[in-house]
């Protein structure tokens, strides 16, 4: 079954911490993508990559950034952790998309990050 | 304007009932269309894809109607185990847009 995993299922961590959220798929799936998901606004894109050593801002980018260093493994790292990242954390991935084709994404299970 | 526009509902209707959500996109150049389902607490998994020529998975039924730019899905016979938020979701190239999601209660 293929699968991708994320590092925590919980966390909680102190203002102003360094956070790593790792997520490793094992699809060989060419593009990764981080997601913030919090109630009433759905899913927000983060950060994605489309190939190793790649990365493209999202819409909330601001706090974060990321490394894709492997193909397999796309970290998410909050520089200086506060409050407001407080959130539900999904990693996805999917093949490259071409013309016709129709690729949906598959989701890690989520960190759910809490920062006191 | 939201890239994804979904009514949040909740939608609540007994066990065996027909129940049909619609989310309307802006980008008329988006690509590709699915539907993923999402339990309370849990990650968002893919129910189906949407084909331009409308496809049927058992009790589900999804339409593309690309002139009017919505994507709809159609439940029959609903199962309280079908209670859940779906998801909308239309991808432009490699670049997903997920809709808010229309929750959907099953009552017995």
């Amino acid at each position: 079954d293929v699968k991708v995993t994320q590092s925590s299922r919980y966390l909680v961590k102190r203002t102003g911490e360094k956070v790593f959220l790792e997520c490793v798929q094992d699809m060989d799936h060419e593009n990764m993508f981080w997601y913030r998901q919090d109630p009433g606004l759905g899913l927000r894109l983060i950060y994605f990559s489309y190939d190793v050593k790649m990365k493209e801002k999202g819409d909330i980018p601001e706090g974060y950034s990321v490394s894709r260093e492997k193909k397999e493994r796309f970290s998410l790292i909050l520089e200086s952790a506060s409050t407001n990242q407080t959130s539900m954390y999904l990693c996805a991935s999917s093949l490259r998309q071409g013309e016709g084709a129709n690729y949906g994404y598959t989701f890690g299970s989520g960190t759910r990050l809490t920062v006191v | 304007r939201k890239e994804v526009e979904q009514d949040p509902g909740p939608f609540n209707v007994p066990e065996g009932a027909t129940v049909a959500f619609n989310c309307t996109y802006s980008n008329s150049a988006s690509q590709s269309f699915f539907w993923y389902r999402q339990d309370c607490r849990k990650e968002p998994k893919l129910l189906m894809s949407v084909y331009s020529s409308g496809n049927e998975d058992g009790r589900f039924t999804a339409q593309l109607n690309r002139a009017s730019q919505y994507i709809s899905l159609l439940i029959r016979d609903s199962k309280l185990s079908d209670s859940a938020t779906y998801l909308c979701v239309v991808s432009n190239f490699n670049k997903f847009y997920f809709g808010s999601g229309t929750k959907l209660n099953v009552k017995p």
